[in-house]
């Protein structure tokens, strides 16, 4: 199983809005309405930010929404704070009844 | 509070055998279905096993199928992975996760992770 398709990294300045993409194929992404996405910060352990393609869990920041479309999911950060910042990872369950992560985005807000 | 500690990391050498365990609290852990997630350093996230919440399926990657073993002890809250055959590139930061919700495999919450060196 690849590994979901991610851009490398993606930045933005304070207030602004980004979108980070994840692209499977039909048999992952396109497949199931089950990709979630994650925050990890240096050091740290993944953190949920999204679920089921656009369910927020309670805590995360309303800023934080997700979409998908065909087999490119997407996670947008609205009003972009300096906190956002760190590595982003999509998960898509797949048709063998296993799980593939993406390749993971590093956010920068410039 | 969901509360997941790992533990039974280490240095082992190629081709040897080693135990993870995760210690569940703070949620009904009978109820959910749990996975182990790697990180080798300065690299990405890579799904391992999952198992539902009585054990009675577990599911593998590739490349780890064969070789490692998920169960859980209900009645102890605590989840394992016996890993053996170790390869070098088995080296990684092993994450227990709990499922996002009751019921649910899609992965939700993370344990710190627990680091295991497969080194000669």
């Amino acid at each position: 199983q690849s590994a979901l398709t991610q851009p490398a990294s993606v930045s933005g300045s304070p207030g602004q809005s980004i979108t980070i993409s994840c692209t499977g194929t039909s048999s992952d992404v396109g497949g199931y309405n089950y990709v979630s996405w994650y925050q990890q910060n240096p050091g740290k352990a993944p953190k949920l930010m999204i679920y089921d393609v656009s369910n927020r869990p309670s805590g995360v920041s309303y800023r934080f929404s997700g979409s998908k479309s065909g087999n490119t999911a997407s996670l947008t950060i609205s009003g972009l704070q300096a906190e956002d910042e760190g590595d982003y990872y999509c998960c898509s369950y797949t048709s063998t009844t296993t799980y593939v992560f993406g390749t993971g985005t590093k956010v920068t807000v410039v | 509070e969901v509360q997941l500690v790992e533990s039974g990391g280490g240095l082992v050498q190629p081709g040897g055998s080693l135990r993870l365990s995760c210690a569940a609290s703070g949620f009904t852990f009978s109820s959910y279905w749990m996975h182990w997630v790697r990180q080798a350093p300065g690299k990405g996230l890579v799904w391992v096993s999952r198992i539902d919440t009585d054990g009675s399926i577990t599911t593998y990657a590739d490349s780890v199928k064969g070789r490692f073993t998920i169960w859980r002890e209900n009645a102890k809250n605590t989840l394992y992975l016996q890993m053996n055959s170790l390869r070098v590139e088995d080296t990684a930061v092993y994450y227990c996760v709990r499922g996002v919700e009751y019921g649910s495999s899609r992965i939700g919450y993370w344990g710190q992770g627990t680091l295991v060196t497969v080194s000669s």
